[in-house]
């Protein structure tokens, strides 16, 4: 059950603008996490934002979650091209078992 | 990708046959998870095991089959049953004592294509 939808589905900025990235859920969940992943390759968690906080920083990244509003942001400031990859939110409901619900990713391309 | 290590990188299956795909983990987590990857797509959830010796359905789990006799390994068996098997496959690890976080750590994947 897909339960994180992002938006854009795809994304082009050049180099140095800043990049904004949205997704929405559906159920409570206990914390929301982003993920990167470079064309064929993994997933790597880039940072995680608990239920009960609004913003959180780091390094270049920021994220915000409306739990009213179920959803969250993630910018990524000054972007460079290495910054070219899909992003993916991922929700861990509250009600289910250390399951992480998958959306369905921005692709971002960052023009040199 | 850390310390999990998934192989083959890519796989071909003919009709009508079984194939295996191989995942270690060397972080000593307890948790681990198949997910499956169409292009453009997000991850669909497979198979995911808690502990040893036990695992559940996800969300696709028909056509695949998973086991778990040791804590570092957790292989998945594409059976013939599924009729699509082309895709990206991903394995995961989580530390479950790191308490509310449900941080989960990826392999690098295998790409199966059918011929």
């Amino acid at each position: 059950s897909q339960q994180g939808e992002e938006d854009p589905q795809a994304l082009s900025i050049q180099e140095g603008e800043n990049a904004t990235m949205n997704c929405s859920y559906k159920t409570s969940i206990n914390n929301l996490q982003w993920y990167r992943q470079n064309s064929g390759r993994g997933l790597v968690h880039l940072i995680l934002i608990r239920s009960n906080e609004r913003e959180k920083h780091s390094g270049r990244l920021r994220v915000t979650l409306d739990t009213s509003k179920k959803s969250s942001s993630l910018l990524i400031t000054a972007s460079r091209a290495a910054d070219t990859a899909s992003y993916f939110c991922a929700t861990d409901p509250r009600d289910s078992s250390y399951k992480l619900i998958f959306g369905s990713g921005t692709r971002l391309l960052v023009r040199p | 990708d850390g310390g999990i290590t998934q192989s083959p990188k890519y796989l071909f299956r003919k009709e009508g046959q079984n194939v295996t795909l191989s995942c270690e983990q060397n972080l000593n987590h307890d948790a681990m998870y198949w997910y499956r990857q169409d292009p453009g797509q997000g991850l669909r959830l497979i198979y995911y095991s808690q502990i040893v010796n036990d695992f559940q359905k996800g969300d696709i789990a028909e056509g695949y089959s998973v086991s778990r006799e040791k804590k570092e390994s957790f292989p998945l068996t594409v059976t013939s049953a599924q009729k699509n098997p082309t895709a990206f496959y991903l394995c995961a690890s989580r530390d479950k004592s790191g308490g509310d976080k449900n941080i989960q750590y990826f392999g690098a994947g295998t790409r199966l294509s059918v011929l």
